[in-house]
């Protein structure tokens, strides 16, 4: 299958400061990547659809100014969580889905973001 | 709005046993995807249904998909310790992709032994 890399696999920041996810697609291409959030001992959600070489469409409730998406090429989108807040740790994961066939999204390893 | 509901919850079930965890959704959908999610990991595909019908099996896990019922069911045979995990299924919102997935609520399984 299809590999989804995600970076860091953990992080811990102060409040306040701004925190880069990467996510990378491995070994194919992918135009349309996904960012999901996941809290504790709850289901995912999907904050928003990361397009490359055009804005990310962000799903309701989730601010665009905080959760700052960058699809810059096929390979990677970065999710920067801008002044986070303790209410912003989460566990968040990255998914990609192959352009030529669609019947599968891949997920990446996910990443910890704890506030302090 | 797409709605994806899980039960039960939490499934509590001695190694041995068999037992099946049910997947409701709320509109009409030809796909239905299962994950496995283990403490502290991300999500680990488990099964792909593509059509109506589709029944797909591995190890002591079988998933079968009823679009008509918009139902889809997890069944466990004979659980083993190594089983314990989260399982989720999740529904795409647009027909035909594997876009935007909707997760149901969760199973959380414990097997004991």
């Amino acid at each position: 299958g299809a590999v989804v890399s995600q970076h860091p696999s953990r992080v811990i920041c102060k409040s306040g400061t701004s925190v880069k996810i990467e996510c990378r697609s491995l070994d194919f291409q992918a135009t349309t990547m996904f960012w999901y959030r996941q809290f504790p001992k709850q289901s995912l959600m999907l904050m928003a659809t990361s397009n490359e070489g055009s804005k990310a469409t962000y799903e309701q409730g989730v601010e665009k100014d905080k959760f700052l998406i960058n699809h810059a090429s096929l390979t990677l989108s970065t999710l920067t969580v801008t002044s986070a807040h303790p209410e912003d740790s989460s566990f968040y994961i990255c998914s990609a889905r192959t352009d030529g066939r669609h019947t599968e999204a891949f997920f990446g390893q996910g990443t910890r973001l704890t506030v302090v | 709005e797409l709605k994806v509901e899980q039960n039960p919850l939490f499934l509590s079930m001695q190694e041995g046993k068999n037992y099946t965890i049910y997947c409701n959704y709320s509109t009409t959908s030809d796909r239905l995807y299962w994950y496995r999610q283990d403490p502290g990991k991300s999500l680990e595909s488990l099964f792909v249904l593509l059509s109506n019908g589709a029944v797909k099996q591995e190890g002591r896990l079988m998933a079968s998909l009823d679009t008509k019922a918009r139902l889809s069911t997890l069944h466990i045979t004979a659980a083993v310790h190594d089983l314990s995990a989260t399982y989720f299924c999740a529904v795409p919102r647009a027909p035909g992709t594997a876009s935007k997935l909707t997760f149901g609520t969760g199973t959380r399984l414990q097997v004991t032994l």
